[in-house]
């Protein structure tokens, strides 16, 4: 079975410029998460949904961020306009309460904002 | 409060020798979940193992094995005979009252020198 997907894996950009970041989450599952992973602060929560429809943003950092899941099978995170101190790994997951309640990540996406 | 402590920020070992990854987790629900999750070198999050709160059954497979008290708070995770491919960040993560949401700790970064 495919995993969580997430495109790109690598993606340099130049402050102020537009980056979106995808994610196809595992088949059948109802939960997608996304996170940030930094030095500073670790593994950070940013914005979780439950079949497609936010739950909880509080951790996303500013209104340059902006999350969306159209569908069941694609979400991305979007950054408008981005800084340099948005650079860091994102990850995206997914899970199936009720169930296993395990989250599965994808490779993540190495953000570099120049 | 939901919160999860990794101390040992790095740990160093020769290969064949056995090395337990410390985890003290705090919450006040009686209900929650423990996990372990490897992050390798090519920076993926790997889903190692999940324990609920009223199982506290020792778990081995294979090299790996996890000692979950919940008298001292702790779920350790040993790794036996340990070898170079073990080398990651190991990260433990907790979630209680919103089993949605995760509580990483800070992860425990394994060197195995050959």
């Amino acid at each position: 079975d495919a995993g969580v997907i997430q495109s790109p894996r690598h993606e340099v950009t130049e402050m102020g410029q537009e980056v979106t970041l995808r994610c196809k989450p595992i088949s059948g599952h109802d939960y997608l998460f996304w996170y940030r992973q930094t030095m500073m602060r670790g593994l950070e929560l940013l914005i979780y949904f439950n079949n497609n429809v936010p739950i909880d943003d509080s951790g996303m950092p500013e209104d340059r961020f902006s999350a969306k899941m159209p569908n069941a099978s694609f979400s991305t995170l979007k950054i408008q306009p981005s800084e340099p101190r948005d650079s860091a790994v994102y990850f995206c997951a997914s899970s199936l309460l009720g169930k296993e309640n395990i989250q599965y990540f994808g490779a993540g996406t190495r953000l570099s904002v120049l | 409060a939901q919160k999860v402590t990794q101390a040992q920020t790095e740990i160093s070992v020769v290969e064949k020798e056995d090395v337990t990854l410390d985890c003290v987790y705090e919450t006040r629900d009686t209900t929650y979940y423990l996990f372990w999750y490897k992050q390798p070198p090519s920076g993926e999050l790997v889903f190692l193992i999940r324990r609920n709160s009223f199982d506290e059954q020792n778990e081995i497979s294979g090299r790996y094995s996890w000692n979950f008290q919940k008298s001292t708070s702790s779920f350790n995770f040993t790794i036996t005979a340990s070898q170079v491919v073990d080398s990651a960040v190991y990260f433990c993560a907790l979630s209680a009252d919103n089993f949605n949401k995760f509580y990483f700790g800070s992860g425990t970064k394994l060197n195995v020198k050959p």
